[in-house]
């Protein structure tokens, strides 16, 4: 049960487009169309905002895509906004009816 | 409107136990698979267990099999995660969060989540 692999940090101006990578294993991210991504602002619960690789939950700016490429999957936000700044993370089921979470990625809005 | 709030968080000594609580509000609770999903200090999120809506079936990681329990009381709308032979390296806040669906299945997800509670192992 090892934790996905992120970047630890990306950055980018308002206005401009970053990708999160996470990476994992035929035994997760690989095996299932079912990554989910969440941001967790400091201090605050994270919050749902893409399920099944690439579905946005209502309330959540479609400027938040996901994607999915063999064993890694991919978080887009197109058109940063400075509230965009905050830790993000990816999730996919795991084999044998567990959950693994990414490192974690910190967006820094410039 | 949809609400998750936990309880029972505190400083404890090594080895010894805690229950934490998770109170649920604005929805169907029975309707719902529950998890409990922590995060040590600066660190990432680590998933720990999930209980079906009726609590017949439950799942653990690794880390906590043997020393950890999660139960739900559907009367109550309230989650549990009994902590018992507890280590410093489960110091962490833990949330509770909502699934999707009624039955562990691939396709979950955690939303919403509680605000936390801070557990702290230490002598």
């Amino acid at each position: 049960q090892s934790a996905l692999t992120q970047p630890r940090s990306v950055s980018g101006s308002p206005g401009q487009s970053v990708t999160i990578s996470c990476t994992g294993t035929s035994s997760e991210v690989g095996g299932y169309d079912y990554v989910s991504w969440y941001q967790q602002h400091p201090g605050k619960a994270p919050k749902l905002m893409i399920y099944d690789v690439n579905e946005r939950p209502s309330g959540v700016p479609g400027r938040f895509s996901g994607s999915k490429s063999g064993n890694t999957a991919s978080l887009t936000i197109s058109g940063l906004h400075p509230d965009d700044e905050a830790e993000y993370y990816c999730s996919s089921y795991a084999d044998i009816n567990t959950f693994v979470f990414g490192t974690g990625t910190k967006v820094t809005v410039l | 409107q949809v609400q998750l709030v936990e309880s029972g968080g505190g400083v404890v000594q090594p080895g010894r136990s805690l229950r934490l609580s998770c109170a649920a509000s604005g929805f169907t609770f029975n309707n719902y698979v529950m998890h409990w999903v922590r995060q040590a200090p600066g660190k990432g999120l680590e998933w720990v267990a999930v209980i079906s809506y009726d609590g017949n079936i439950e799942y653990y990681t690794d880390s906590v099999k043997g020393r950890f329990t999660i139960s739900r009381d559907n009367s109550r709308n309230t989650l549990y995660l009994q902590m018992n032979s507890l280590r410093p390296e489960d110091t962490a806040v833990y949330y509770c969060a909502r699934d999707r669906f009624r039955v562990v299945v691939p396709s979950a997800w955690f939303d919403p989540w509680g605000q936390g509670t801070l557990v702290t192992v230490s002598s």
